[in-house]
Order: structure tokens, then sequence, then C-alpha cells
């Protein structure tokens, strides 16, 4: 079974510049999680979706960050324009639905901006 | 509101002695609780779970933990630890009785096994 896949593994941007992620989870699964991971703590949730519904984006920041699931499938996480503090790894993540599943995790992109 | 507590940064333990790693949890329902482990330039790992029934569950690696629910835990433990298990763990909750279903990870412990 093919895991979670995501890209690109690294990305280096200026501050106000935009960057997008991209993710496509294990087939199947029908709920998809973006997190947001900065040094030294844990994984932080920004948005999650069930198929191509938005479940819970209240930790998202809406000014600067968008994401998409338009098919249900991939995803997209966008941050336009970046801040210093965006500087994590964003971490993609799925489970096949049900709240008590485990999850299973992408690879994760390092972002740095610089 | 969710939280999870790690209290300990960093656990140090010497090859084939048991080893602890901490969690304690606040939610408001009943908890769905986990532990996740992560390698360096890895993405989270599943380890185990507790949603109802048996207080003690065996997860991969030879990993088990304790719910104990008047404490609010869920430590983590293995009996014997391996070099290999050196890495970064992570507890995490969610409420399973109707409230918020985002997962809350608390902010990681490092384990290092030495020879």
């Amino acid at each position: 079974e093919a895991g979670v896949a995501q890209s690109p593994r690294y990305k280096i941007i200026e501050k106000r510049q935009s960057v997008a992620f991209w993710c496509n989870p294990i087939s199947g699964h029908a709920t998809l999680y973006w997190y947001q991971q900065i040094l030294g703590q844990g994984p932080k949730l920004l948005i999650q979706f069930q198929n191509n519904g938005v479940v819970d984006d209240s930790q998202l920041p809406k000014d600067r960050f968008s994401a998409e699931r338009l098919k249900g499938v991939d995803s997209t996480l966008k941050i336009q324009p970046a801040k210093l503090e965006d500087s994590a790894v964003y971490l993609c993540a799925s489970t096949e639905g049900s709240s008590y599943n485990e999850q299973f995790f992408g690879p994760g992109t390092r972002l740095t901006v610089l | 509101a969710q939280s999870v507590a790690q209290p300990e940064d960093q656990v140090n333990v010497a090859e084939g002695n048991p080893l602890t790693v901490k969690c304690t949890y606040s939610v408001s329902g009943n908890p769905y609780l986990f532990w996740y482990v992560q390698y360096p330039n890895r993405g989270l790992q599943f380890l185990l779970k507790y949603i109802t029934g048996d207080n003690l569950v065996k997860g991969s690696y030879g990993f088990e933990a304790e719910f104990n629910k008047s404490q609010t835990s869920f430590h983590l433990k293995k009996p014997s630890a391996l070099v290999s298990d050196s890495a970064l763990y992570f507890c995490a909750v969610r409420d399973g009785t109707g409230g918020s279903y985002i997962p809350t990870f608390g902010r990681g412990t490092s384990l290092i096994v030495h020879p």
C-alpha cells in the first residue's frame, strides 16, 4: 500500500513570496489533514477535510493560508504572502474517516522563509 | 479545550532497561488517545491507541501504554529499550464524545537510548 505522498520535500523562499504544497493521501482515505510543525513543538492542525468538504479550519490563518481538496483526493496548501514565522515542516496526514482511526503521515515539506 | 502534556522534553535510558514516556491529557468527553513516533526527517508513525476496553494497550515494536482515567494519563512503556528506539515521541488526544474532532498533539519527548 502506497503511503501519503507530499511534494516538494524542501522549499526555501523569501518573505512575502507565495508557496504551495501538494499532498496525495492513501487511496480510499476520506479524511485529510494539514499540520504545521514548528521546530521543538508538536504538530498543530491547520485544516481537516472530509472528502472535499472542510470539517475544521479554525486554526488556519485565513488571511494568508488557503487549502483545497477539490475532487476529494489530493490537496494543496498555499501560503501567500509568507512570513518568517511560517518556517516549519508542513505535514499531511490521512485516515479512513472515523475519528478513532490512526492517522498516516507523509514525510512533510520543510519550509524555510528568509 | 482539550490539551496534552508531555512533561519531559527528553528521556534517557540505557539499552536493555525499561522505559517510560509520560503523557497526561485533558478532554471534556471520552478520550481517544494515540502515540506516534517520529524519526529524523520522517513523518510521524502510529504506535498504538486507546479507544475503549482494556486499559493496557499493546502496539508496534514492543511498546505498550496504560490508560488511567483517574490520573488522566496515558504513559508509553517498553520493558527493554533498544538503541533503535531513539526518536521523538508524540502523544495525541481527540474528544470521542461528540466534541471537537480536532486531534491535539503534545510537544513531544525525545527518547535517547544509550548503548
